[in-house]
């Protein structure tokens, strides 16, 4: 069964780096999206992303984070300089056309900013 | 605003017992609704979906959920449950079906499974 993936599992960074978080969703899916959790709070949506531009985003994602799809698989969230409020679950999520935008997530990147 | 409540931050139940989580979500013309379940330090698996029709709808892991647009309400039902349902269990609802819109979620409820 196809699944989307993300790498790295677990980051840890030193405030003020970049960060580069991967992801490559499900191959016929059309529409990519990343989300945050906070540990013990809810998961939050960032940002949406379908034909090579942002089309839709929360107000969690301001100018320190960008997205882009490189190639036709990967799908990246780049946070410029992190801050240590940044620490979270960052998951990548992709849906088909149709399917009522059911997203299937992938395991998630575990972002630890010291 | 969308929004989503989990009225329960933890629930509590004994393997082999029924189990119902509650979730009620902001109105909507027309509300997609998902419930995910994450394990300990897992992603976020789709355990069902409600679009429209039957409003009783059946999902993986012997799971269920019941649409009542009067309550605003898509509770989750399991009617034996396993020790292995111990999870965090998330409520989503976007308000369209197509295009790129984002899930708004639920704050969770921590499933936990005495013996």
């Amino acid at each position: 069964e196809p699944e989307v993936t993300q790498t790295p599992s677990h980051q840890v960074t030193q405030m003020g780096q970049e960060v580069i978080l991967r992801c490559v969703p499900i191959s016929n899916h059309l529409y990519f999206y990343w989300y945050r959790q906070i540990l013990g709070q809810k998961v939050e949506f960032l940002v949406s992303f379908y034909n090579n531009e942002i089309s839709e985003k929360s107000e969690i994602f301001d100018d320190q984070f960008s997205v882009e799809r490189p190639d036709g698989s990967n799908f990246t969230l780049k946070i410029r300089s992190t801050k240590l409020e940044d620490s979270a679950m960052y998951f990548c999520a992709s849906s088909a056309r149709g399917d009522g935008g059911t997203q299937y997530f992938g395991p998630g990147t575990r972002l630890l900013v010291l | 605003a969308q929004s989503v409540t989990q009225p329960d931050i933890h629930i509590t139940v004994s393997e082999g017992a029924s189990l119902e989580l509650r979730c009620n979500y902001s109105y909507g013309a027309t509300p997609y609704l998902f419930w995910y379940v994450q394990s300990p330090g897992q992603g976020l698996q789709l355990l069902l979906k409600y679009f429209s029709g039957d409003t009783l709808v059946q999902g993986i892991k012997g799971f269920e959920a019941e649409f009542k647009r009067s309550q605003s309400s898509f509770n989750l039902r399991k009617p034996s449950v396993h020790w292995s349902d111990a999870a965090e269990y998330f409520c989503a609802v976007r308000y369209s079906g197509g295009g790129a819109d984002g899930l708004t979620f639920g704050k969770g409820t921590h499933l936990i499974i005495q013996p």
